[in-house]
């Protein structure tokens, strides 16, 4: 089945305790892009990743990391979590970057 | 950061009425724009991609229209059912195409 996953699904962390979140894809695409969700403000793009190795910020970076260094995986790094990222996280591929995105089922991060 | 605005905020319609949404960005640098639908729970899943000026598509109740030099968009469904309830959200890239920015969306509400 095509999908995209990820991983953990709920995730109830401290300030300041490194974490990952997982996304893998199994349907050869090569853009990956990672979204925040918060209230009354829509999906905000993290960064994105264009194809191994080539990635970009999105429009609200700070405090997050990324790495591709398989086409098919994109983690999501928060080095020192802090309580303003608590969110609702989003990962998605597409096979081109204006191309529809499928989205995996979503993070949702508690920081205290 | 494209500024793409979504309108209403929210709706709220009858089973069977027929009903239409706004996605409003800028004109000019146009790439390609995103409809998705966000049920509650659930993840986003796309409903249409329309790059060119007067582009419409269409998917069984649901359709939209797509100007880029007046720079707007609208979403329709006609005779909207309670299954239709969720958020509606409209995307855009612009130049470069490599980023993709979402408006907050529009939450309907079709009552029973």
């Amino acid at each position: 089945e095509a999908q995209v996953t990820q991983n953990p699904r709920y995730l109830i962390t401290v300030t300041g305790k490194k974490l990952t979140v997982t996304c893998s894809q199994n349907m050869n695409h090569e853009y990956m892009s990672w979204y925040r969700q918060d209230p009354g403000l829509g999906l905000r793009q993290i960064y994105y990743s264009m194809n191994v190795e080539v990635t970009d910020k999105g429009d609200v970076p700070e405090g997050y990391k990324v790495s591709r260094k398989e086409k098919r995986n994109f983690p999501l790094i928060l080095e020192s979590p802090s309580p303003n990222q608590t969110s609702l996280y989003f990962c998605a591929s597409s096979f081109t970057s204006s191309g529809e995105q499928y989205f995996g089922p979503g993070t949702r991060l508690t920081v205290t | 950061i494209l500024n793409v605005e979504q309108s209403p905020q929210s709706l709220h319609v009858q089973e069977g009425d027929s009903t239409n949404f706004t996605c409003s960005f800028p004109s000019s640098n146009f790439y390609a724009l995103h409809w998705y639908r966000w049920e509650t729970a659930k993840s986003p899943e796309a409903l249409f991609v329309m790059t060119l000026n007067g582009d419409e598509k269409k998917k069984g109740r649901i359709s939209a229209t797509l100007n880029t030099k007046e720079g707007y968009s609208y979403l329709y469904i006609k005779g909207s059912q309670p299954e239709d309830s969720a958020t509606y959200l409209c995307g855009g890239h612009s130049g470069s195409a490599r980023q993709l920015t979402f408006g907050s969306g529009t939450q309907l509400t079709v009552l029973p």
